[in-house]
């Protein structure tokens, strides 16, 4: 059972559009919401993260969009660029769990100039 | 400076062989972790470990068993290797404590290929 699922699995986006990735979850214990980026062939790198007290964090051009009630959440890229190319992965985490990390399925982010 | 580091970065070994591959970090984190990422990118949490508890996701075989000589290190050792643990394992760390918890910081990765 996927905890946490996330669409579109990739996405095509012109260079200057708008990129967003959604992301939706079944456990309400979680209270942690990361986005991770991952270029081919490194480690995912966090991103921007939100807690559930909050219903919208932005950090330049990356934005995350929270839905308590209905259990989701979104990462909005603005004015998206080629390097902006890579796989995105949000995910989630409850408090005394060892702090580890439930993520989605990932998502093919490429940016065509 | 190299935050957290993996050796090797790939590895090749045959059916039923048992091998390791150790993880450093240099970031003065307590917290130490081990993904496994499958060939369609989907990364599950394997271990989650620091100076006081581990925490092993129930879905990980006892083949596995994560080893942890100093806060620095933790190293991921596998036996009876199987076709199926052909994956990228990937270390992270983190610091403990509300205020950081999850900001992990993830090493480059293994890619473990098993003939």
């Amino acid at each position: 059972q996927q905890q946490v699922k996330q669409s579109p699995q990739s996405l095509i986006v012109q260079k200057g559009g708008i990129s967003i990735i959604n992301c939706a979850y079944e456990n309400t214990a979680f209270d942690y919401f990361p986005w991770y980026q991952q270029f081919p062939g490194k480690g995912p790198a966090l991103l921007i993260a939100i807690r559930p007290d909050v219903s919208e964090k932005k950090e330049g051009r990356f934005t995350i969009s929270f839905n308590k009630s209905a259990k989701q959440f979104s990462l909005h890229i603005m004015d998206s660029q080629p390097g902006d190319s890579a796989t995105y992965f949000c995910a989630a985490s409850k408090n005394n769990a060892g702090n580890m990390l439930t993520f989605g399925g990932g998502t093919r982010l490429m940016v065509k100039p | 400076d190299t935050a957290v580091s993996q050796t090797p970065k790939y590895l090749v070994t045959q059916m039923g062989n048992d091998k390791s591959i150790k993880c450093e970090q240099n970031l003065g984190h307590d917290t130490m972790y081990w993904y496994k990422q499958d060939s369609k990118k989907f990364l599950k949490i394997m271990f989650s470990y620091n100076n006081k508890e581990l925490i092993i996701n129930e879905t990980v075989p006892n083949r596995f068993s994560p080893k942890s000589p100093d806060k620095a290190h933790l190293n991921l050792h596998i036996n009876s290797l199987e076709l199926g643990d052909s994956a990228v394992y990937f270390c992270a760390s983190s610091r403990t404590g509300l205020s950081f918890r999850n900001e992990q910081y993830f090493g480059p990765g293994t890619r473990l290929t098993v003939t």
